[in-house]
């Protein structure tokens, strides 16, 4: 069975530090994608990044990167130099890939506040 | 409009009403979704559609009743729902061309009295 865990409920830090979210993901599958979404205040779940399971390249964009580790089932997530903006409910996710219409697994999220 | 759009953005109704929320992608994406979000609960995928074919019902409750007229449009049709139906219910879709990630509308926050 499939299953992504956030084991973090609540993080909050003081702007312009670093964070790290963690997800930890476990599936049976050799292919499958994992993502990273955000949801603000607002309520819509923003997309953030997508990797799939044959890429274990780190990514960063701005303040953003991702760490994919195979070897540890674990794709974390690091702000860098956290602004309020930043703060708002993260998801990670797993989808098996299999159809057109593939089952996203989400984890439970992590609430991140910002304190200027 | 661009993205998935999803109206109406509030809904307030009573127990015996009956009232549909509406979703349309405009990403030419050929599967959309219905999830409902309840306050300090995960995310629940409620129904899947893939070229209008709904392929997931995730034993939700007859009350609730999806429609899926062709693939840019998908609705949600309420009835005499009950209280604890109260939360945010949020559209996405997705397409394997596009890399499977699905995009979601802003939501209806759905409040049953």
């Amino acid at each position: 069975a499939q299953k992504v865990t956030q084991a973090q409920t609540e993080i909050s830090v003081v702007e312009k530090e670093d964070v790290t979210l963690d997800c930890v993901y476990e599936t049976r599958d050799t292919t499958y994608y994992l993502f990273w979404y955000k949801q603000p205040p607002s309520g819509e779940l923003v997309f953030l990044i997508r990797r799939n399971s044959f890429d274990e390249q780190n990514e960063i964009s701005g303040r953003y990167s991702w760490n994919f580790q195979k070897s540890t089932s674990s794709f974390n997530f690091t702000i860098t130099a956290s602004q309020v903006v930043d703060s708002a409910v993260y998801f990670c996710a797993l989808s098996e890939a299999r159809s057109s219409a593939s089952k996203i697994i989400f984890g439970s999220g992590t609430r991140l506040s910002i304190r200027p | 409009e661009t993205g998935v759009t999803q109206t109406p953005r509030h809904l307030v109704m009573g127990m015996t009403n009956k009232k549909s929320l509406k979703c349309e992608q405009h990403l030419g994406h050929n599967a959309m979704y219905w999830y409902k979000q309840s306050a300090k609960k995960p995310l629940e995928l409620m129904f899947v559609y893939s070229l209008e074919e709904r392929v997931e019902n995730n034993s939700v409750p007859s009350r609730f009743s999806p429609e899926c007229p062709n693939s840019s449009h998908l609705f949600l049709h309420l009835h005499t729902l009950q209280p604890e139906d109260s939360a945010l219910y949020l559209c996405a879709s997705s397409s394997r061309i596009a890399g499977y990630e699905q995009y979601f509308g802003p939501g209806t926050r759905l409040t049953v009295t």
